[in-house]
C-alpha cells in the first residue's frame, strides 16, 4: 500500500529565518508526482509546489523548492526567508494513477 | 469555470435531517474528488468521479453518504440523517495530472 509520511506535527519558526519541512513516501510505482499544499486558516487548499517522480532536477518556486531523493522516497519543502503569511498546514501528497494519498500535516508557525 | 466551487460554504444543521453538499468543477475536469477534513485532522477520501467510469466509493464511512455526479459536471453529496460525528469540512477537488488538484473553498458542515 502506498502511504506518505509527515514526522513533524507542528513546527515554527521566526520570520525570515528558512524551514524544511519532511516528508516520506512509500510505493512501488515509478511514475508518480508529488505535491505540497499550503492550507491556511481559510482552509482553502493552495499547492504550493509539485514534482514529477521521472525529473532528477528539483523543483523550486520562488522562496520554495523541494529536495526530492527518489531512491530514499523522501520529498522536502524547504521555506526560504520564511514570511508571516506562510502560517499555514501543509500537506505532502503523493500521486499516481488518480489516486492521490495524503500526509497528516505538519502546522507551520512562523512567529514575528 | 475558473475553479472549483463549492456551496454552501457553511451549513448548520440538526441531527437527523439530511443535507446536500454541492460541487461544481473546472470545465474539462473529469476527475472529481470528495475528501472530508474533520477539525486539525488530515483529508479523507471519501469518493472520486473519473468520467463515465463507476465511481469509487470506498471511502464513503457508511450508507448514509452517497454522491452523485450528473452529466460528468455538477456533484452532490448527500448525507442522510446527519449525526455530530459528520462535522466537518468537506473538501470538493478536480484534477489534471499536469496541474495536480484544485479544490474548492470546502463546506463547513456542522451538525448541532
Amino acid at each position: 500500500a502506498q502511504t506518505v509520511t509527515q514526522s513533524q506535527p507542528e513546527m515554527s519558526v521566526q520570520e525570515a529565518e528558512t524551514v524544511t519541512l519532511s516528508c516520506t513516501y512509500d510505493t512501488s510505482e515509478n511514475n508518480y508526482y508529488l505535491f505540497w499544499y499550503k492550507q491556511p486558516p481559510s482552509r482553502q487548499m493552495i499547492l504550493v509546489i509539485r514534482q514529477e517522480a521521472y525529473k532528477q532536477q528539483n523543483a523550486t518556486e520562488n522562496r520554495f523548492s523541494v529536495n526530492f531523493q527518489k531512491a530514499a522516497k523522501s520529498f522536502s519543502l524547504k521555506i526560504s526567508d520564511s514570511q508571516l503569511g506562510d502560517t499555514a498546514m501543509y500537506f505532502c501528497a503523493f500521486y499516481s494513477n488518480y489516486q492521490l494519498i495524503w500526509g497528516a500535516g505538519t502546522k507551520l508557525i512562523i512567529k514575528p | 469555470g475558473a475553479g472549483v466551487s463549492q456551496s454552501p460554504s457553511n451549513k448548520v444543521t440538526e441531527k437527523g435531517k439530511d443535507v446536500e453538499l454541492r460541487c461544481d468543477p473546472i470545465s474539462g475536469h473529469t476527475a472529481l474528488y470528495w475528501y472530508r477534513q474533520s477539525l486539525g485532522q488530515g483529508l479523507e477520501f471519501l469518493i472520486y468521479f473519473q468520467g463515465n467510469s463507476a465511481p469509487d466509493k470506498s471511502g464513503l464511512p457508511s450508507d448514509r453518504f452517497s454522491a452523485e455526479r450528473t452529466g460528468g459536471s455538477v456533484s452532490t453529496l448527500t448525507i442522510q440523517r446527519t449525526q455530530q460525528e459528520d462535522s466537518a469540512v468537506y473538501l470538493c477537488a478536480s484534477i489534471t495530472p499536469y496541474y495536480g488538484y484544485t479544490f474548492g473553498s470546502g463546506t463547513r458542515l456542522t451538525v448541532v
